[in-house]
């Protein structure tokens, strides 16, 4: 079946670049996209990738898909307080229009 | 453009008791999918609505229901609540088969 993997936890250094990692299972994912939730609220769209693409640079976010190892990061550069947060990694799959998530990654900003 | 609308915030419940949350989605969009987020299980899809009919539907018992308004809102209804209901649900809408953009969700706490 369909499974979204990630790690739960990453800790970076205030100015650090942070990386998020990724793996999937179905490689019919159309999109694969990147949400940020901040505690007590809902959850915000930061980037998305088409499955046809490798790369796509949005500002201080990079998102890098390897379709072969079916991989997905997301880069952060200059990691600030302010992107404290859990970080979930989604694919949506053919014409099944809900989105399979990964459990989070509770990105730690250290001063 | 406004985004997407849930009501209310916050819910209390008793259990036994039935409970209808609210989503407006962006204007234009036609799509509305919820989710259910717990500690435990994370975020699990409950059911997607697409112009008032029901496309796709997760793995929740029956007592969780929907419906789709001509004007794309939906609602989402939940009857004899149990304990484990207690949750954030997050409301998603699209445009039919693309990026899902959420509202910042209704926390239920059902005592």
């Amino acid at each position: 079946g369909e499974d979204v993997e990630q790690s739960l936890f990453l800790s970076v250094r205030e100015g650090d670049s942070s990386v998020i990692n990724c793996t999937y299972t179905d490689s019919s994912s159309t999109y694969l996209y990147w949400y940020k939730q901040e505690p007590g609220a809902g959850l915000q769209l930061l980037t998305y990738i088409f499955s046809n693409m490798d790369m796509k640079q949005d500002q201080r976010l990079t998102v890098l898909l390897n379709k072969k190892d079916k991989h997905l990061s997301l880069r952060i550069a200059d990691t600030q307080t302010g992107d404290s947060a859990i970080y979930f990694c989604a694919e949506s799959i053919g014409s099944n229009y809900q989105l399979i998530w990964g459990a989070g990654t509770k990105l730690i900003i250290k001063p | 453009k406004a985004g997407v609308t849930q009501t209310p915030r916050y819910l209390i419940k008793t259990r036994g008791q039935q409970v209808t949350l609210s989503c407006s989605p962006i204007s234009g969009h036609r799509s509305v999918s919820w989710y259910q987020q717990t500690p435990g299980q994370g975020l699990q899809f409950l059911f997607e609505y697409f112009s008032e009919t029901q496309r796709n539907k997760g793995n929740f018992p029956g007592r969780f229901s929907g419906r789709q308004f001509s004007n794309s809102r939906s609602e989402m209804n939940v009857s004899t609540l149990e304990l484990g209901d207690s949750a954030l649900y997050l409301c998603a809408s699209s445009r039919g088969e693309d990026i899902q953009y959420f509202g910042a969700g209704t926390r239920l706490s059902v005592l």
